[in-house]
């Protein structure tokens, strides 16, 4: 069975910080990630996805990394501001048509 | 994209009775997917809601306490039956953009079950 770690669990940092969140797998056989973004009392937005044969994704300030091999995401949010105060969830999709999330990473940027 | 409407937002509702929620996409989709968040907590999927087939749920959801209906490919609902306490939770669904592309979710509906 998928099992999705996030890593940290919280982090607030200072506005114009470069940060990274990390995300963790147990099963590579992955057919690609998700990172989403999901604001308080609000349900999901997509940032990026990454195919399992790619091995980074950007939009604007973001960038996603894979390691498929061994099992590893990670988001970089770079000159962090306070609207990137959410927090940040990592999905697998894999076989079965089933995305399997992790806990989340709750994101403060304080101005 | 996929734009996707819930209804109701939020509820408010005491326990042993049953809430239906709506689902509509702006899109046929063949696959919709109903997730539960528990307060604190991430996604866990319930259950994918094909069109003219049964839904398929997952370990620890069943058939009596969450009906789904798919009676088209835009439109579907789902229904969190004999509520408890512990129901109290935000309920998504969401369509993929195709097999193994973007998933997008609905905006949720919060569920307090008192």
């Amino acid at each position: 069975k998928q099992e999705v770690t996030q890593i940290p669990a919280a982090l607030s940092v200072p506005e114009g910080e470069n940060l990274v969140l990390n995300c963790s797998f147990t099963d590579s056989a992955i057919y690609n990630l998700q990172w989403f973004r999901q604001d308080p009392g609000k349900g999901l937005t997509s940032l990026l996805l990454i195919q399992s044969s790619q091995r980074e994704q950007t939009s604007g300030r973001l960038n996603a990394s894979l390691d498929k091999s061994s099992g590893r995401s990670t988001l970089y949010i770079a000159a962090s501001q306070p609207g990137d105060s959410a927090t940040y969830l990592c999905a697998v999709y894999n076989a079965g048509n089933m995305l399997t999330f992790g806990g989340g990473t709750r994101l403060m940027v304080k101005p | 994209s996929a734009v996707i409407s819930q209804k109701p937002s939020r509820d408010i509702c005491q326990r042993g009775t049953s809430l239906t929620i709506q689902c509509q996409v702006d899109s046929q989709v063949t696959m919709m997917f109903w997730y539960r968040q528990q307060p604190g907590q991430s996604l866990t999927l319930i259950a994918t809601a094909n069109q003219g087939s049964e839904a398929t749920y997952e370990s620890g959801f069943v058939i009596d306490k969450f009906p789904i209906s798919r009676p088209n490919l835009t439109f579907s609902t789902l229904t969190v039956s004999n509520m408890s306490p512990e129901d109290s939770s935000i309920y998504l669904c969401s369509v993929e953009a195709g097999p193994g592309e973007t998933q997008y979710f609905g905006p949720g509906t919060r569920l307090l079950v008192l």
